[in-house]
């Protein structure tokens, strides 16, 4: 069946990064791509981007919003997606989700991340 | 900025039948969005439950349909469950990037 299995909690300071793991099994990695979304607490999804997952391409699309700040990277030897936000503000305090994606697709989800921004 | 809006709550009763919208402010939500309705209750995941426009997956119950209606995307409940009180998301296309809308919590009463 279809996992995706991220990675912990993690509790890092402002300014620092943080990288965000995504394994999945199931089915055949480069078939698909990875959305990345998340859910500050109490409010809404917000949508981060997406990456292809074709070793060839790799090719991403990102939200304005994490423009510059993001980035999201594959190992298809462990079929793997990985997501990295850089200079972490309390605002980034949030669970992170990856979801297979095929054409505008994402179907099924990661377990979620909690991402804790503190001083 | 490209916002999109739902009904922020809707209360059905069970047995009953709801209509949740997703509207663009850039104008006639089409199939050329690709809408894409999640349902998420507290503390879980999101769950994918229709992708463009009115496609079901595998796992979404009968009772949930995905359409056009007036320019917005539509989410139908009907005959709807205890279990069916979430939160309900839409998701648009945007050429290249997603918008989720702002949510709209269903409660069953």
């Amino acid at each position: 069946q279809v996992q995706l299995v991220q990675s912990g909690a993690e509790v890092k300071k402002p300014g620092a990064s943080v990288k965000v793991s995504c394994k999945t099994s199931g089915y055949t990695f480069t078939s698909h791509g990875i959305t990345w979304v998340r859910q500050a607490p109490g409010q809404g999804l917000e949508w981060m981007g997406w990456i292809n997952t074709h070793s060839y391409n790799g090719n991403t699309n990102y939200a304005q919003n994490f423009q510059g700040r993001v980035t999201m990277t594959t190992d298809t030897s462990t079929s793997t997606a990985f997501m990295e936000l850089r200079s972490l503000t309390s605002d980034d305090t949030a669970v992170y989700y990856c979801a297979r994606d095929i054409n505008w697709n994402p179907d099924y989800w990661g377990q979620g991340t909690l991402v804790t921004v503190s001083s | 900025q490209t916002v999109v809006t739902q009904e922020p709550s809707l209360t059905v009763s069970p047995g009953g039948t709801v209509t949740l919208t997703c509207a663009s402010n850039t104008g006639a939500v089409t199939s050329s969005y690709y809408p894409i309705w999640l349902q998420q209750k507290p503390g879980q995941a999101p769950r994918a439950l229709i992708y463009s426009t009115s496609n079901k997956h595998s796992w979404t119950p009968a009772r949930f349909s995905g359409s056009l209606l007036g320019g917005k995307a539509a989410l139908t409940l009907s005959g709807v469950q205890p279990e069916d009180e979430a939160e309900y998301y839409c998701l648009l296309y945007y050429g290249g990037a997603y918008v989720f809308g702002t949510g709209t919590k269903v409660t069953v009463l």
